[in-house]
């Protein structure tokens, strides 16, 4: 069973600064998703990458997918308390089975 | 709402009762799953179903848990005798295809269980 690390696991940050939390594992997944999840709710889907290299932005958010297809980043620019939630990263082991990593829980304070 | 539907948002039983989940897919997908969130953990992979079939049961444990997905109505994930360790949240995923990159899953919100 593939593994995957997220870090920080906490990060608490002042409005307005940048940040990057990242996913990382020894094997290769065929596509990976980023999720936010509010307390008391399910993941909601941000994105999905499947090339390697790939790279997406949604508004202030960029996903960034490593070359071998082992890793990637979550960077967010400019971070608003809107920002506060938990994020997921789950990799596709085969076509359907997501390994989800343990999350990077982020706190924006205004 | 054309979103996935779980039901109830929050179930208590007692120990030894029988717990019942239940999972509307999203309009138009065919593919059921279903995870579990331990508190401060990330979710694991329980089922996958299709209508009428278990696909992969590979993360479900093997004694008191069952699933299916009828060929009308919602997807249920059963638990019989519950113990305090089966105390968590089920989410339900569902997604338009098995492969290819429609197999982005979209959550639910998720069945709070607690077993007293």
């Amino acid at each position: 069973t593939q593994l995957l690390e997220q870090s920080p696991q906490f990060l608490s940050i002042q409005e307005g600064e940048n940040l990057t939390v990242y996913c990382n594992s020894s094997s290769v997944f065929s596509s990976l998703q980023w999720y936010r999840q509010e307390p008391g709710e399910g993941p909601v889907l941000l994105v999905t990458v499947v090339t390697g290299g790939e790279v997406k932005k949604l508004k202030r958010l960029t996903f960034q997918f490593g070359d071998a297809r082992k890793d990637s980043s979550l960077h967010i620019t400019a971070a608003q308390p809107g920002d506060t939630g938990l994020y997921l990263c789950a990799g596709a082991e085969g076509t359907y089975k997501y390994i989800f990593g343990t999350g990077t829980r982020l706190k924006v304070l205004a | 709402n054309a979103g996935v539907m779980q039901n109830p948002r929050h179930l208590v039983r007692r120990r030894g009762q029988e717990a019942r989940l239940r999972c509307s897919p999203m309009k138009g997908h065919s593919h059921v799953y279903w995870y579990r969130q331990l508190p401060e953990e990330g979710l694991k992979f329980m089922v996958y179903l299709q209508k009428e079939n278990i696909i992969d049961e590979s993360g479900m444990p093997k004694e008191r848990f069952s699933a299916e997905f009828p060929k009308e109505g919602p997807s249920i994930l059963r638990i019989q005798q519950v113990v305090r360790g089966d105390s968590a949240a089920y989410f339900c995923a569902s997604s338009l295809t098995g492969q290819g990159v429609s197999y982005e899953q979209y959550f639910g919100p998720g069945t709070r269980l607690t077993v007293t």
